[in-house]
């Protein structure tokens, strides 16, 4: 089983580029979020869907940008990266609100 | 307001002894509780959780959990270390009527040889 897939793992950014981090899950979950992880913050939420077509913000949204126009697939883009926004970045998904979660190996970005 | 603490920063045990990762929680209503590890460069794995029943919850790797209403506390808990549980853990609960999700920050795990 896949389980929740993102990549790349690992990216190197100048100011102001622009990416985006892919994100797939095969468990025909309905919830998927992303959150960084930073030293000492521990994890925050940064967009959330609970479903195809539905997607909110969450803790630090700033400077990301979501879409969920499938189930599978939940990618987040930087539109304009700054130095911040190094960081780690997790892909997560759960069959609903209070089930267990499913994280991806995490994407390190570093931005220049 | 709805929190989550994780009062240790870092733990310490030698391995062969029993090891303790504190969580308690302040929430309303009724939470699920649940128990994350990282290892490092990885992501987080699911260890256990507790919804309902039994207070002492038992998860993967041997490690187990006791759900404490009164203390309001769901301390994570495993009776003979090993080498290989230094990890970073994580505390998480799913509470209030938004079922929001809430994390602690974390707490280092070092089990020395």
């Amino acid at each position: 089983n896949a389980g929740v897939t993102q990549t790349p793992k690992f990216q190197v950014l100048k100011t102001g580029q622009s990416m985006t981090l892919q994100c797939a899950q095969d468990m025909n979950h309905e919830y998927m979020s992303w959150y960084r992880q930073d030293p000492g913050m521990g994890l925050r939420l940064i967009h959330y869907s609970v479903g195809a077509g539905i997607t909110d913000q969450g803790e630090v949204p700033n400077g990301y940008n979501v879409s969920r126009s499938t189930t599978e697939d939940f990618p987040l883009r930087l539109l304009s990266a700054a130095p911040s926004q190094t960081s780690v970045y997790f892909c997560a998904s759960s069959g609903s609100s209070g089930n267990t979660i499913y994280f991806g190996e995490g994407s390190w970005l570093t931005v220049v | 307001a709805q929190s989550v603490a994780q009062p240790e920063d870092q733990v310490n045990v030698a391995e062969g002894n029993p090891l303790t990762v504190k969580c308690t929680y302040s929430v309303s209503g009724n939470p699920y509780l649940f128990w994350y590890v990282q290892y490092p460069n990885r992501g987080l794995q699911f260890l256990l959780k507790y919804i309902t029943g039994d207070n002492l919850v038992k998860g993967s790797y041997g490690f187990e959990a006791e759900f404490n209403k009164s203390q309001t506390s769901f301390h994570l808990k495993k009776p003979s270390a090993l080498v290989s549980d230094s990890a970073l853990y994580f505390c998480a609960i799913v509470a209030g009527n938004n079922r929001k999700l809430i994390w602690g920050l974390g707490t280092s795990l070092a089990v020395n040889p």
